[in-house]
């Protein structure tokens, strides 16, 4: 049992737009943590997708977007493309585990 | 660019113990931390550890405590993770990470290694 709770699948059509949801707590993101965002694509290592909320690293696309509510984050992939066929997780620091935590991620499908 | 190359894969007997290194290249570790993640088949990401390269000051889970010892070798730009006591739930891939800024706890992982499969068998 994950610490974040992510959506364990989520799909969407080429050009759609899909978000994927991160529920914490108090003791991270409703504590004012950052909320980061990984992208795994499958046999491959993760790759930062969003970090601080809603920064993007250099070369992500902007399609790509980041938002915070409370105890709750949220990733926005707008423009759906096949590409964008992958794992995707979350993660924050918790205060109570003196530690860093992860969602348990969610699988993208591009219909 | 900044690459992180892990050591290779390892089979290993429940009960013992392995090292596995992560080498940057193309860039200095001593303004980074380091934090290793680990994976297991057809897991999620699981947090092990961190520690702040040119300081040797370290984190580790909780669930991790007692078994794990993180390490670096500044004269290499290298830093190690070795897991003791090892069990067939250890089986995974274990990944080491960069993070900018001493961050190692509330910070992003920017860099991420090509990952170690440990395998650990009875």
């Amino acid at each position: 049992q994950s610490v974040l709770t992510q959506p364990p699948s989520v799909s969407g059509a080429p050009g759609q737009r899909v978000t994927i949801s991160c529920t914490g707590s108090s003791s991270n993101i409703g504590a004012g943590y950052d909320v980061q965002w990984y992208q795994q694509l499958p046999g491959t290592a993760p790759k930062l997708l969003i970090y601080a909320k809603s920064n993007r690293p250099s070369g992500v696309p902007d399609r790509f977007s980041g938002s915070k509510s409370g105890t709750s984050a949220s990733l926005a992939i707008t423009g759906l493309q096949a590409e964008d066929e992958a794992d995707y997780y979350c993660q924050s620091y918790d205060s109570s585990l003196s530690g860093v935590v992860f969602g348990g991620g969610t699988k993208l499908t591009v219909l | 660019q900044v690459q992180l190359v892990q050591s290779g894969a390892e089979v290993k007997k429940s009960g013992s113990s392995v090292k596995v290194s992560c080498k940057a290249s193309g860039g200095t570790l001593r303004s980074y931390g380091i934090n290793w993640v680990r994976q297991a088949p057809g897991q999620g990401l699981d947090w092990i550890g961190g520690i702040i390269f040119v300081f040797g000051t370290t984190n580790y889970a909780q669930k991790f405590q007692g078994r794990v010892t993180i390490t670096t070798d500044e004269s290499t730009n290298t830093a190690y993770m070795e897991l003791s006591s090892l069990r067939s739930d250890d089986t995974a891939v274990y990944y080491c990470a960069r993070v900018p800024y001493y961050d190692i706890l509330t910070g992003y992982l920017d860099y991420w290694g090509q990952g170690t499969l440990v395998t650990v068998s009875s």
